[in-house]
């Protein structure tokens, strides 16, 4: 195991449709990250899981957002019914439950909504 | 909204120049790091600074915390063209379950 896998790397979509990415974090790590960055910003924080446990959810995260992490594994996060604003870099990070705070990133799933 | 801001948002400078770029956040923390992003890639985490640090370094870089003032600086001495990136200052919230912020960074190019 390398590091963060993300599948997707791409993925080009018509407004109206559901995309779901996975993330793969680092065997070990307890905690999962999911972020959203758009051209010249930074990323965004939108959940968090501590293994299978959600733990917190940004106010950007709508109801057509939804991220599950089963078994404390990989992650999913799905986009229904998707909008051109949901264009976007999503990013997926894993740390270990240390306190040493060093997030892991994948190389994203870039989004494009048409 | 974002914790930290980053500055400048962009600088240029030659090869062998240092760069400086600077933080601020606004709320008290367990830590703070910093990021590199090179253009359509993942983060690269580059040092961690804790609350009861005020300096550390690795190798070209040295970071500088003053809680007092609630800011961060990032030093890169005796820049290379690989440093042209994206930095990236992020924090740990102490009031939130080791909740990580980024900052909306600052852009180098590093002029050979």
């Amino acid at each position: 195991d390398t590091g963060v896998s993300q599948d997707p790397r791409h993925k080009i979509t018509k407004r109206g449709q559901n995309v779901t990415f996975r993330c793969d974090p680092i065997s070990e790590h307890n905690r999962l990250y999911w972020y959203r960055q758009t051209l010249g910003q930074g990323p965004e924080f939108l959940t968090y899981f501590q293994n299978e446990a959600q733990l917190e959810k940004s106010r950007l995260l709508s109801d057509r957002f939804s991220a599950e992490r089963p078994k404390g594994s990989f992650s999913t996060l799905e986009i229904q019914r998707t909008e051109q604003g949901d264009s976007a870099m999503y990013l997926c990070a894993s740390s270990p439950n240390s306190d040493t705070g060093e997030l892991f990133f994948g190389e994203g799933s870039r989004l494009t909504v048409l | 909204s974002q914790q930290g801001e980053e500055d400048p948002q962009a600088l240029s400078i030659q090869e062998g120049e240092n760069a400086t770029m600077n933080c601020s956040y606004k709320t008290s923390i367990n830590n703070l790091q910093w990021y590199r992003q090179n253009s359509g890639r993942g983060l690269v985490h580059l040092i961690l600074i804790r609350s009861n640090e005020r300096e550390k370094h690795s190798g070209r870089l040295r970071v500088t915390l003053d809680t007092s003032k609630k800011s961060s600086s990032l030093l890169i001495t005796a820049s290379r063209a690989a440093d042209t990136a994206s930095y990236f200052c992020a924090t740990d919230l102490k009031t939130s379950y080791d909740k990580v912020i980024f900052g909306p960074g600052t852009s180098l190019s590093v002029i050979p």
